[in-house]
């Protein structure tokens, strides 16, 4: 199957800085890409879609300002968390599709902010 | 916009026996539903999935049923096994709007040996 790359897989911050998420689609050329939040023992969070060269379309209540999505390339896709606080400790998942709609997840990034 | 709600949030059976997970969901238009299985710190993994064009979808010992007219969909599982237990998650996509799913809250299964 499809294989999504996800960098890092983990990090720690100190509040205030800012921190960058890549996510990759290493086989196939996502035409979309999708953003997840996840917190302990809850579901998947839409937080964004991203479509390649394009501005991303964010779902309501979350902030575009500080949760930037850049979608340079087919394959890839990143999200800077902007001045980050610990209420922004959380897991982020990416996800890619290609010509259908089953989506690809990458391995997820656990964000501490300290 | 979409709802999916998904049913028990909890569930534990023993080895061998039958797991169902239940969800329905609200638009009418959503044509792809997805069944996701997660372990703890992991990414969600695609188990299985049905289109809105097909009532029932087989793979071994998964199953998956859509009902259209009910906006209902499930998660059947036979002779379970202790490396079924994870968090599984249910979803419904909206074909034309380039594949965004809407996620149900979860079931936990244990599958106690």
């Amino acid at each position: 199957g499809a294989v999504v790359s996800q960098h890092p897989s983990w990090v720690i911050c100190k509040s205030g800085t800012s921190v960058k998420i890549e996510c990759r689609s290493l086989d196939f050329q996502a035409t979309t890409m999708f953003w997840y939040r996840q917190f302990p023992k809850q579901s998947l969070m839409l937080m964004a879609t991203s479509n390649e060269g394009s501005k991303a379309t964010y779902e309501q209540g979350v902030e575009k300002d500080k949760f930037l999505i850049n979608h340079a390339s087919l394959t890839l896709s990143t999200l800077t968390v902007t001045s980050a606080h610990p209420e922004d400790s959380s897991f982020y998942i990416c996800s890619a599709t290609g010509l259908s709609n089953e989506q690809f997840f990458g391995p997820g990034t656990r964000l501490t902010v300290l | 916009g979409e709802n999916v709600e998904q049913h028990p949030s909890t569930l534990s059976v023993q080895e061998g026996d039958s797991a169902v997970i239940k969800c329905t969901y609200s638009d009418s238009a959503s044509n792809y539903f997805p069944w996701y299985k997660q372990e703890l710190g992991k990414r969600p993994q695609l188990i299985i999935d049905i289109r809105s064009n097909v009532g029932e979808k087989k793979d071994q010992r998964i199953a998956v049923t859509l009902n259209k007219t009910a906006k209902h969909f499930s998660l059947h599982i036979t002779e379970t096994q202790p490396e079924d237990s994870a968090v599984y998650f249910c979803a419904a996509t909206f074909n034309t709007n380039a594949g965004k799913s809407t996620f149900g809250d979860g079931t936990t299964l244990t599958v106690k040996p």
